[in-house]
């Protein structure tokens, strides 16, 4: 159980174009769902939160017309980076946490590898 | 500040070692702790979590860890590792109830040597 999905697993675009990767828990509802970015051999920097029904909370320092993030419904959260540049290019990773039962931990996609060039 | 901290970048073993993954943090409220694995060019996988009670925690794949309050500590121990282990491991901390955000660890390369 707690499965989440993540598509696609690798794009390759042009500069200047948008790419929308999207993040889905395929057995469990997320109201919240996290999106991540990873610069390689780094760790995990929390880039937004995003929440089911509402505007995304986004960290210090992240661009929110630059990374938007849509929320839909309790399964699926999308991150659409908007006019892509080659410094774009990163590790895009998601995470969901199971809602109503507490203490339960995120669980995470297996990413989106995005080059642009 | 809040910080999660892992004090090896890289810790290289021989398979069948013991090996030991430091994490220390740093809060002033009541944390939850993790440890998660990377494998190259995929998401992350939970070995195991700290909520509350017995302060040595087992996970999956043979790995435990123990929270250690007065140290602010929470290591990561395999008795025994295997050269499929090899990987990169993250240390996670949540400061906030609910699992609001993490905040993670630097990261440790495990690199297992036959």
């Amino acid at each position: 159980g707690a499965v989440v999905s993540q598509h696609p697993s690798w794009v390759i675009c042009k500069s200047g174009t948008s790419v929308k990767i999207e993040c889905r828990s395929l057995d469990f509802q997320a109201t919240t769902m996290f999106w991540y970015r990873q610069f390689p051999k780094q760790s995990l920097m929390l880039m937004a939160t995003s929440n089911e029904g509402s505007k995304a909370t986004y960290e210090q320092g992240v661009e929110k017309d630059k990374f938007l993030i849509n929320h839909a419904s309790l399964t699926l959260s999308t991150l659409t980076v908007t006019s892509a540049h080659p410094e774009d290019s990163s590790f895009y990773i998601c995470s969901a946490r199971i809602e109503g039962s507490g203490n339960q931990p995120q669980h995470f996609g297996d990413g989106t590898r995005l080059s642009i060039l | 500040a809040q910080s999660v901290t892992q004090l090896d970048s890289q810790v290289p073993v021989f398979e069948e070692a013991p090996v030991e993954l430091r994490c220390n943090y740093s809060s002033s409220v009541s944390v939850y702790l993790f440890w998660y694995v990377q494998y190259p060019n995929q998401g992350l996988q939970l070995l195991l979590k700290y909520l509350s009670g017995s302060t040595l925690v087992k996970g999956i794949n043979g790995f435990e860890a123990e929270f250690n309050k007065s140290q602010t500590s929470f290591h990561l121990r395999k008795p025994s590792v295997h050269i499929s282990d090899t990987a990169e491991y993250f240390c996670a901390v949540s400061f906030s109830g609910g699992y609001n955000k993490l905040i993670f660890g630097a990261g440790t390369r495990l690199a297992v040597h036959p």
